[in-house]
C-alpha cells in the first residue's frame, strides 16, 4: 500500500487559515469515511484531532475541521496560533483491512 | 484517565526478534470494544501502523509487515505486546502503543513511545 500524499510543508500567519490536503485513491481515503488527521510537536506522541473525516474529540478547538472530497480529505485550522506549529498526519482505512498513514505536513506559523 | 506505557529493549542485534509491551491503566483491555495497537515513526520520519488487535483477540496487521509481526494480548488482561522478527536496521524507529476505536484509523489514546534502535 503507497502512503497517502501530503504536502511537505504549509504556513500562514497568525489568525489565517490554512488547509492541509491528503490524497489517496478509492481503495482508501475515497472509498471510506474514516480519515483521521493526527497534530505532532517534536518529541510527542501525535494526538487525534478528527476523526472520521469531520468528528472532532472532545477538548479539541473548533477551530481544527476536517472534510473530504473523492480521493482526498482535508484538515482546515482557522485563527491560525502560534501553539498549531507542528507536524500533521492523516490516515485512512484501505481496502486491505490495514490503515495507510500520510507522508505528514510541517505547519509553520509566521 | 487512561494511561499506556511502552516498555522492552532499547536496542537490539539485526536479525533477532522485537519484542515490546503496552501496559494499559486506568482501564481494561479485555471485555472492552476498542482496539490496541502499534505504530511506529523512524527517526525523522512519517508514522507507520504496524497493526492492531481486537480486545477478543483478532489481529489486523499491516501486509508489509505482516510476515513478521505478533500482536498479542497478555493473559493479566492489562498488557498487551508486539514482535517483530528478523529485524534490520530499517526497523529502527520510535514505537507508539495506542487505543484505537472501532475504526483503527481513530487513535484516542497513545504511549509516550519507545525508542528501538537496531544495531550490532
Amino acid at each position: 500500500q503507497s502512503a497517502l500524499t501530503q504536502p511537505a510543508s504549509v504556513s500562514g500567519s497568525p489568525g489565517q487559515s490554512i488547509a492541509i490536503s491528503c490524497t489517496g485513491t478509492s481503495s482508501d481515503v475515497g472509498g471510506y469515511n474514516y480519515v483521521s488527521w493526527y497534530q505532532q510537536h517534536p518529541g510527542k506522541a501525535p494526538k487525534l484531532m478528527i476523526y472520521d473525516v469531520s468528528n472532532r474529540p472532545s477538548g479539541v478547538s473548533n477551530r481544527f475541521s476536517g472534510s473530504k472530497s473523492g480521493n482526498t480529505a482535508s484538515l482546515t485550522i482557522s485563527g491560525l496560533q502560534a501553539e498549531d506549529e507542528a507536524d500533521y498526519y492523516c490516515n485512512s482505512y484501505t481496502s486491505s483491512s490495514s490503515v495507510v498513514f500520510g507522508g505528514g505536513t510541517k505547519l509553520t506559523v509566521l | 484517565q487512561l494511561q499506556l506505557q511502552e516498555s522492552g529493549p532499547g536496542l537490539v542485534k539485526p536479525s533477532e526478534t522485537l519484542s515490546l509491551s503496552c501496559t494499559v491503566s486506568g482501564g481494561s483491555i479485555s471485555g472492552s470494544r476498542y482496539y490496541w495497537g502499534w505504530i511506529r515513526q523512524p527517526p525523522g520520519k512519517g508514522l507507520e501502523w504496524i497493526g492492531s488487535m481486537y480486545y477478543s483477540g483478532s489481529t489486523y496487521y499491516n501486509p508489509s509487515l505482516k510476515s513478521r509481526v505478533t500482536i498479542s494480548v497478555d493473559t493479566s488482561k492489562t498488557q498487551f505486546s508486539l514482535k517483530l522478527s528478523s529485524v534490520t536496521a530499517a526497523d529502527t524507529a520510535v514505537y507508539y502503543c495506542a487505543r484505537q476505536l472501532a475504526t483503527v484509523t481513530t487513535s484516542d489514546y497513545w504511549g509516550q513511545g519507545t525508542l528501538v534502535t537496531v544495531s550490532s
